[in-house]
């Protein structure tokens, strides 16, 4: 089976820096996925980790460990509309393509 | 169109009606899934084509759901005899092999 937990909700201050968490527990591991997806509209595509450390990606980065199921995604200098639910999502290896199971989502709210 | 896009956006069925969701996906895009999401959560895997072909719909709730991507490009999910449990947003993703998936805006279905 498959576990992905992230926090529910989160609450920042414009200009400041949030670390959103993720961990999973899945076989045949193939990547891991963070997804922005505002109200009522269409999840788009943040980051991407395959491998062990850090990707940036400018005010956006993410971290994985492999060896601990564990992911964060990292937002700087926030902005108002970076008000959304972000989505970690775990890609796996099965015999009929690379799936992804989501998380749950943690909705952030950014305030003056 | 450079991105994914689905019809209708909204669907309002009475129960026991059957409902057709269409998706079209960005161009060359060899791999299609469908996926549902309930209020407040994350998506969750329906069905994955790769061209016509439909390699895993281990997610299809029940045999209700059918699925088809007969020409490997435009392809239609299919509700028979909706249930209110069938009420979710469904989003349609495409991507090409092994890369991101770009979500359509999705189409919200609301059974009465």
């Amino acid at each position: 089976g498959q576990n992905i937990d992230q926090p529910t909700e989160m609450t920042a201050t414009e200009g400041a820096i949030v670390q959103i968490n993720c961990t999973y527990q899945t076989s045949g591991f193939n990547g891991l996925f963070w997804y922005q997806q505002h109200a009522g509209e269409a999840p788009t595509f943040l980051s991407y980790n395959v491998l062990d450390g850090l990707e940036e990606k400018g005010r956006f980065s993410s971290f994985l460990s492999r060896s601990k199921g564990y992911s964060y995604l990292l937002l700087k200098e926030l902005q108002m509309k970076d008000s959304a639910s972000y989505l970690c999502a775990v890609r796996r290896i099965t015999g009929g393509g690379n799936k992804l199971t989501f998380g749950t989502g943690t909705q952030l709210k950014v305030e003056l | 169109g450079a991105g994914v896009s689905q019809s209708p956006r909204y669907k309002v069925a009475k129960r026991g009606q059957d409902v057709a969701l269409r998706c079209d996906p960005i161009s060359g895009h060899v791999s299609l899934f469908w996926y549902q999401q309930a209020l407040g959560q994350g998506p969750e895997f329906l069905t994955y084509f790769q061209n016509e072909a439909q390699l895993d719909k281990s997610g299809l709730p029940s045999d209700r759901f059918f699925a088809e991507r007969p020409e490997g490009s435009v392809s239609t999910l299919k509700i028979q005899r909706t249930q209110q449990e069938d009420s979710a947003v469904y989003l349609c993703a495409s991507s090409t092999y092994g890369d991101e998936q770009f979500f359509g805006p999705g189409t919200r279905l609301t059974v009465l």
